[in-house]
């Protein structure tokens, strides 16, 4: 049973570039979440998509866009990128109403932004 | 808002000591709490979780209860061992609408090194 897969593992980017990363969700989950975990803190809430739609968003700006697919997949965009959007971006899954909804983790992207 | 408060580390102890990490919590409604484990270049990894007041979850020798009049859900382990070095995160999981759960609101993390 395949967990959470991210890709690519690493990323370098130039300011004001654009960048996409991409998750596969836990074989059986219908859900993604999107996090950004900053060097030495705790992940902070960017969107979940359910059904193709985004359906909470945390305090990210709209540079910051996702997509999800039929087969549950997820993007996420960054466009414009800066220098504090370096970070550990990390894909969460979960099942709509399944267990108490919980959250399985990704190995995450790891974001360079030159 | 929901937020998560963590005891400030680091934290070092020596193999077979006991361990404690605080956490307490704001929410409005009944959120489940969990406490995830970071591994060095790793993503994270769900250690335990309790959904309701008085919940006790449990994995690996870690304990954690859902004390709702205290709003606290503290980890604690009899004996650390040292591959129980890494980085844990106490996490809140909002009810978005009712039907299933939304965001997770994390801690700020307590790094964890045990020594032989």
């Amino acid at each position: 049973d395949a967990g959470v897969t991210q890709s690519p593992t690493h990323l370098i980017k130039t300011r004001g570039q654009q960048v996409t990363l991409r998750c596969s969700p836990k074989s059986g989950h219908d859900t993604v979440s999107w996090y950004q975990q900053a060097l030495g803190q705790g992940p902070q809430f960017i969107f979940q998509y359910y059904e193709e739609e985004e359906r909470q968003r945390g305090n990210f700006p709209d540079r910051f866009s996702g997509h999800q697919f039929p087969n549950y997949s997820s993007e996420l965009n960054v466009n414009a990128l800066l220098l504090g959007d370096s970070a550990l971006y990390l894909c969460a899954s979960s099942l709509v109403g399944g267990g108490s909804g919980t959250q399985y983790f990704g190995p995450g992207t790891r974001l360079t932004v030159l | 808002g929901d937020s998560v408060t963590q005891m400030e580390g680091p934290v070092t102890l020596s193999e077979e000591a006991f361990l404690t990490i605080n956490c307490t919590y704001t929410a409005t409604g009944y959120p489940s709490l969990f406490w995830y484990v970071q591994y060095p270049g790793e993503g994270l990894q769900l250690l335990l979780k309790a959904t309701k007041a008085d919940d006790k979850g449990s994995n690996k020798g870690f304990e954690a209860t859902y004390r709702k009049e205290t709003t606290s859900f503290h980890l604690e382990k009899g004996s650390v061992q040292v591959s129980d070095s890494a980085v844990y995160f106490c996490a809140l999981g909002s009810n978005a609408g009712g039907t299933s759960y939304g965001k997770l609101t994390f801690g700020q993390g307590t790094i964890l090194t045990v020594h032989p």
